[in-house]
Formats: structure tokens, sequence, C-alpha cells
């Protein structure tokens, strides 16, 4: 596609449901990441896929959170047992990492709503 | 890590008149610095970037400045608009690195008519 492509756009899930966000690079991308945006606040870093590296889970908040990237594109980004602080937008975004350029598109994101 | 600050997280203007927003960043070895806007309800754009070979870069009326030695660069933005206001987040990545890019915690800028 065009951009980076995020589904679903919105997601009410149940407190104590499992919730799979998924997101769609842009073709040839080979770093994806995953931030979490609370109303109102910055952007907070999740976890990082580079190329075939091991990924930077540096940023995920509990063992409930966990990421995949499958063959290099699609990633999907994972939380067990919902908490109503887990409410919020999960962006995603990828960058052609080549030389120096490293500009990164997001997608829409995916607003989570836990109750 | 890298670790950026942004300030101030919030300004308001009267349009027309000029915003100025500053980052710094603590790893000197970071070379790669984008600026990106956010409006309501959509995920942020890359407005402008500048890298580490240059001082000053200028877009029409938004330009980047930069300062290695101390470690800070900043966005202007002049003849602000009522559509200029949105988030505006600062960031730096070591290219050639690990590539992440570490993000500021944003700026909501109010452009008042």
């Amino acid at each position: 596609g065009a951009g980076v492509s995020q589904s679903p756009s919105n997601k009410v899930t149940e407190k104590g449901k499992d919730v799979e966000l998924r997101c769609d690079p842009i073709s040839g991308h080979t770093a994806l990441y995953w931030y979490r945006q609370s109303l109102g606040q910055g952007l907070e870093f999740l976890i990082y896929f580079q190329g075939n590296s091991a990924p930077d889970k540096s940023g995920l908040p509990s063992d409930r959170f966990s990421a995949e990237r499958t063959g290099g594109s699609v990633s999907t980004l994972t939380i067990q047992r919902t908490q109503q602080e887990d409410s919020a937008v999960y962006l995603c975004a990828s960058s052609l990492v080549v030389g120096v350029d490293t500009e990164a598109f997001f997608g829409q994101g995916t607003r989570l709503t836990v109750v | 890590g890298e670790n950026v600050e942004q300030h101030p997280s919030t300004l308001s203007v009267q349009e027309g008149d000029s915003a100025v927003i500053k980052c710094t960043y603590s790893d000197s070895a970071s070379n790669y610095f984008p600026w990106y806007k956010q409006e309501l309800g959509k995920g942020p754009q890359l407005i402008i970037d500048i890298r580490s070979n240059v001082g000053e870069k200028k877009d029409q009326r938004i330009a980047v400045t930069l300062n290695k030695t101390a470690k800070h660069f900043s966005l202007h933005i002049t003849e602000t608009q009522p559509e200029d206001s949105a988030v505006y987040f600062c960031a730096a990545s070591i290219a050639l690195g690990d590539y992440k890019l570490s993000f500021g915690a944003g700026t909501t800028v109010t452009v008042r008519a």
C-alpha cells in the first residue's frame, strides 16, 4: 500500500480480554516501531524491529505485552489480560533504513478502549 | 540509550507571530534529527529533518537549527497560521547505528486567530 496501515482503527474490549493489533508497514521498509500514546501525552516507545536483528523490547511495559513481526513485514502487537490503563492509541511506524535515510512513516493508529 | 527532552510542553502564539520549540539530546553519536507534526486524530507526519553535517535547514515557514556541541536543536515556525496548530515532536537517532528514533514528549502549539 501507499502508507502504513493499522487495523482495527478502533477497538473496544472488556477488561481481562486479549487483543491483537495489526500493522502493515510500507513495502520494503526494514524497520518497524510500535508506540503508545495516551490521551494528550507524548509517544511512549514500546518495541522496535530492524531487519533480522533481535527486536528492542525495552519499552514494553509488562509481560502482558508482546509483539512479533512475521517475514520481516506485518507486525502484530498482542496485549493479554487487558487493563483499563492500557487504553490508548497504539501507533505503528516503519522506515527504510538505507544509509542515513531513516525517515519514519506513521500509521493512523489503533484507538484501544478497555472497559 | 538516547534521551530527548522537549520544551515547552504547550505554546500559544498569536497568528502571524513566530513559534520556537527546543529539544536537547543526550547521545553525542546521534546524527539525525527529524520533527513531526501530529494533527488531531492522525499519526505524526515528518515536516522537516536535519542531519549533523549541517547547522540549519529551512523549508518555507519552518526552519530547524542544530548545535551539536551543546546537543540541542530547535524548530522555528514563522508567520504562524491557524493550520499550524498541532502537536509537534522532535526526535533523534543514530543513522548508520541502531537507527531507533527517540522522541521528545511533544509540544502542543495553539495559534490564536
